[in-house]
């Protein structure tokens, strides 16, 4: 099975500022693709961003943006200008385009934004 | 649209009662999965459908829990004796398994708490 690596339990950044979520997965399978979520305090779990592993340029959702290295098998997320709304918790998630329909989940990034 | 519909939204209950959950995925959504979340485990995914089936039901933590999708647009967890450390959130979540591209939506969770 595919694993995801979240290897940052806890952030924090300043309002206004800008923070980078890392996330690393392995996998031998060369399509895929990867999503962050957010899951706020009201624990609802919101999409923010989807990567196309076939796709060499990254994906940009206005505030949020991707770095995809696909040889590092790195997907991490920048929230620039964060905002008091962007404090949740943070999952990566790999999801393969051939075999199966499984998620497989990070075990997620809380973070806190400093007012 | 309606998103994933799960019910109840909170359930408490007695140790050793019998606890059913139910989730009613998006329409025309061909996968299901549930989930169950907790601050030591993180999320854990229980089971999953594609077309009503079971695919891989491992992470089932023992016989005590069992799903069912008896059509595409509804699913039951049920946890029969409950015991205090089955408390947690479960969350149900759906996506469209032909499109590998698509996301899954989850629906709002059940947070239940087991005396």
């Amino acid at each position: 099975a595919q694993t995801v690596t979240q290897s940052q339990p806890e952030m924090s950044v300043q309002e206004a500022e800008t923070v980078t979520l890392s996330c690393t997965y392995d996998t031998s399978e060369s399509d895929y693709y990867l999503f962050w979520y957010k899951q706020p305090p009201s624990r609802q779990m919101i999409l923010v961003i989807r990567q196309e592993a076939y796709k060499q340029q990254n994906a940009t959702e206005n505030r949020f943006s991707v770095n995809f290295q696909k040889a590092a098998k790195s997907f991490s997320l920048k929230i620039s200008d964060s905002q008091l709304g962007d404090a949740a918790m943070y999952f990566c998630a790999y999801r393969s385009a051939s075999t199966g329909n499984q998620f497989y989940f990070g075990t997620g990034t809380s973070l806190t934004v400093i007012p | 649209d309606a998103g994933v519909i799960q019910s109840p939204r909170h359930e408490v209950t007695e140790m050793g009662q019998e606890v059913t959950l139910r989730c009613k995925p998006i329409s025309g959504h061909n996968s299901l999965f549930w989930y169950r979340q907790t601050m030591m485990r993180g999320l854990e995914l229980l089971i999953y459908f594609n077309n009503n089936v079971p695919i891989d039901d491992s992470g089932m933590p023992e016989d005590r829990f069992s799903a069912k999708m008896p059509n595409a647009s509804f699913s039951t967890l049920k946890i029969q004796p409950s015991e205090p450390r089955d408390s947690a959130v479960y969350f149900c979540a759906s996506s469209w398994g032909r499109l590998k591209k698509t996301p899954q939506h989850f629906g709002d969770g059940t947070r239940l708490s087991i005396l």
